[in-house]
């Protein structure tokens, strides 16, 4: 089947610090990817839509200057958590979207936690 | 308010025993697909099973059945013979009309006791 991979799987930074979190479709194109966002023990929230070429849509609530999102091949999508705060510190997902209704491939997500 | 609705926060099942997750949803859209993801420890999202709205027959993949009750917008998933490697994190989620994005409910932590 269809993979998406997230790179890193984890990272560690200090507080006021940026950090880019990769999310690739390996062996498919994807013109639309999805970031969530999962702290612990709870759901996955969908934090913004990942356009290729175009600009990402974020979900409301969500700071597009925090997070920002790049699509800049039908590959790759990065995310990058600016001036990140111990309150960012949680489980980053991507996924996207095969050609069958059902189909939607996610990363293995992005631990991230600020010092 | 919620779109989709898991009302069991955590459940404790014996082994070998079948176990139902219930999920209800909320949607104006005629076109609409469900889907059951498991979620383990390690935090991969591993896809179940998923039910179209317009599928009459309710999905079924191996134990996993998708109890569908469309007048309701009940999504209820059942595992038979459930076995210890069931325990993990249950999300059902759905995407609505011709958006790719999937929305997801709280989730139900499954526990399967030996």
């Amino acid at each position: 089947g269809a993979v998406v991979s997230q790179h890193p799987s984890w990272v560690i930074c200090k507080s006021g610090t940026s950090v880019k979190i990769e999310c690739r479709s390996l062996d498919f194109q994807a013109t639309t990817m999805f970031w969530y966002r999962q702290f612990p023990k709870q759901s996955l929230m969908l934090m913004a839509t990942s356009n290729e070429g175009s600009k990402a849509t974020y979900e409301q609530g969500v700071e597009k200057d925090k997070f920002l999102i790049n699509h800049a091949s039908l590959t790759l999508s990065t995310l990058t958590v600016t001036s990140a705060h111990p309150e960012d510190s949680s489980f980053y997902i991507c996924s996207a979207p095969g050609t069958g209704a059902y189909e939607q491939y996610f990363g293995p997500g992005t631990r991230l936690t600020v010092t | 308010a919620q779109k989709i609705t898991q009302t069991q926060p955590g459940m404790f099942v014996q082994e070998k025993e079948a176990v139902t997750l219930d999920c209800t949803y909320d949607t104006s859209d005629q076109s609409y697909g469900l889907f059951w993801y498991k979620q383990p420890s390690s935090g991969e999202m591993i896809f179940l099973i998923y039910q179209g709205s317009y599928d009459e027959q309710n999905a079924t993949e191996g134990r996993y059945s998708l109890n569908f009750q469309k007048a309701r917008k009940s999504a209820n998933l059942v595992i038979s013979a459930s076995q210890l490697g069931d325990s993990a994190m249950y999300f059902c989620a759905m995407r609505e009309g011709r958006d790719d994005k999937i929305i997801f409910g709280k989730g139900t932590r499954l526990h399967i006791l030996p």
